[in-house]
């Protein structure tokens, strides 16, 4: 099983911040295979990027992914008052999924 | 549009078998290309991914849950179901169903189509 870390656990920010997100696998990961999901409280996790760097339809392009191999970066380019959210990464590789313990970008 | 909806008791007794039932309106889980599976996250904590199908009839497991669940489909109804054995206070956990793929039978794992969520809270 491929583990999937994230962190930092918590980035705290202001609004109009950039933030950067990491997500490192304990083995090569398909860039194909990754994705990133934005969770806010009360509610199911939304897909935001799929295949690593593609946002997924309505995603605003503040939000980007890169990244290979082991590891993968999420980037809010300016945060809004709406990105305040818990995100996960998740790989898929030989048919098992795995998500990473999740990013909490929360107000400074 | 599609809509999923996750159906169930909300509370089950340790060492008893998990029954929930997962409602598909917009789509058709048997005549479409894309994966159908489960997904949970205990209280406060992250996601993990229970098992999935396709409907060319492949089911996949989390390998550290697959000697207890089962996942099941009614066509009929489209509806697919997931049984959850011998459960402890660990599997207490909000419960969600999802789509993954690309609709080309590939990507399992993307989920861009999820429930609302179920909260099962297993008592002893």
């Amino acid at each position: 099983e491929i583990v999937m870390t994230q962190s930092p656990a918590t980035l705290s920010l202001s609004p109009g911040e950039r933030a950067t997100l990491s997500c490192r696998a304990s083995q090569s990961v398909s860039s194909g295979y990754l994705s990133w999901y934005q969770q806010k409280p009360g509610q199911a996790p939304r897909l935001l990027i799929y295949g690593a760097s593609n946002r997924a339809p309505g995603i605003p392009d503040r939000f980007s992914g890169g990244g290979s191999g082991t590891d993968f970066t999420l980037t809010i380019s300016s945060l809004q008052p709406e990105d305040f959210a818990v995100y996960f990464c998740q790989q898929d590789y030989n048919y098992v999924l795995t998500f990473g313990g999740g990013t909490r970008v929360e107000i400074k | 549009q599609l809509q999923l909806r996750e159906s169930g008791p909300g509370l089950v007794k340790s060492s008893e078998t998990l029954s929930l039932t997962c409602t598909v309106s917009g789509d058709s889980i048997s005549s479409d290309n894309y994966f159908w599976g489960w997904i949970r996250q205990p209280p406060g904590t992250g996601l993990e991914w229970i098992g999935s199908f396709s409907s060319s009839e492949n089911t996949y497991y989390n390998p550290s849950l697959k000697s207890r669940v089962a996942i099941s489909v009614d066509t009929s109804k489209n509806q697919f179901s997931l049984k959850l054995t011998s459960v402890t206070a660990a599997d207490t956990a909000v419960y969600y169903c999802a789509r993954g793929g690309d609709g080309t039978w590939n990507f399992m794992g993307r989920l861009a189509d999820w429930g609302q969520g179920t909260l099962v809270t297993v008592s002893s």
